[in-house]
């Protein structure tokens, strides 16, 4: 059974960059047939997807989000990692990571991350 | 990106049946069989409750079903349980590697 886990600093400044990296377990990225993404939840709203990436380093984004966010996979690591910059305060959410099927179902989630993005 | 529509609340009480809309357009819920929805208990981590309209994923009660019409896709609980109380999500492929939620629904069981 493959279990994720996400870690990072738990407060950013604003316009800085917010980063996290989802240690995976339990199953290799390398193997392929699946997507690694990573979602997001403002407080008290819904769940926003971020992007995805492959475990060739084929990356994916929400076109709402894109030119800030970056998502990279170390296969070495067997983790994936987000980058998400200029951050202001609605960057602030819990932030989860998930592995993701090919028809765009997320399967098994991290337990989330919050991140507050504050001065 | 749009959001996928969903209404903010739905309640029944238990033993009876609730159903749950989320509505797209032909380019995401009604362009795919990609549809998916998850549950997420109050501080908890969300959990995928149906996957491609209507397949249940192992461990997943058969009172969880899904369907889709056109543009909607749709959840129904039947024989509500108290456990069943919770936040609920669909989820669509939009192609173009592209995924968007609906807003989400508040289960309320009478």
């Amino acid at each position: 059974q493959v279990q994720l886990q996400e870690s990072g600093p738990g407060l950013v400044k604003p316009s800085q960059t917010l980063s996290l990296t989802c240690t995976v377990s339990g199953g290799s990225i390398s193997s392929g047939g699946y997507y690694w993404s990573w979602i997001r939840q403002q407080p008290g709203k819904g769940l926003e997807w971020i992007g995805y990436i492959y475990f060739s380093g084929s990356s994916y984004y929400n076109p709402s989000l894109k030119g800030r966010v970056a998502i990279s996979v170390d296969t070495s690591k067997n983790q994936f990692s987000l980058n998400v910059n200029s951050v202001t305060a609605s960057d602030t959410a819990v932030y989860y990571c998930a592995k993701t099927d090919w028809t765009a179902f997320f399967d098994c989630w991290g337990q989330g991350t919050l991140v507050t993005v504050s001065s | 990106q749009s959001a996928l529509t969903q209404p903010p609340s739905a309640s029944g009480s238990p033993g009876q049946s609730v159903t749950i809309s989320c509505t797209g357009t032909s380019n995401d819920v009604g362009g795919y069989d990609y549809v998916s929805w998850y549950q997420q208990h109050p501080g908890k981590v969300p959990k995928l409750m149906i996957y491609e309209v209507s397949k249940r994923p192992s461990g997943v009660p058969d009172r969880f079903s899904g369907s889709k019409s056109d543009n909607t896709a749709s959840l129904t609980v039947s024989g509500l349980q108290a456990e069943d109380e919770a936040d609920y999500y669909c989820s669509s492929y939009v192609g173009a590697n592209n995924v968007v939620f609906g807003g989400g629904t508040k289960l309320t069981v009478l």
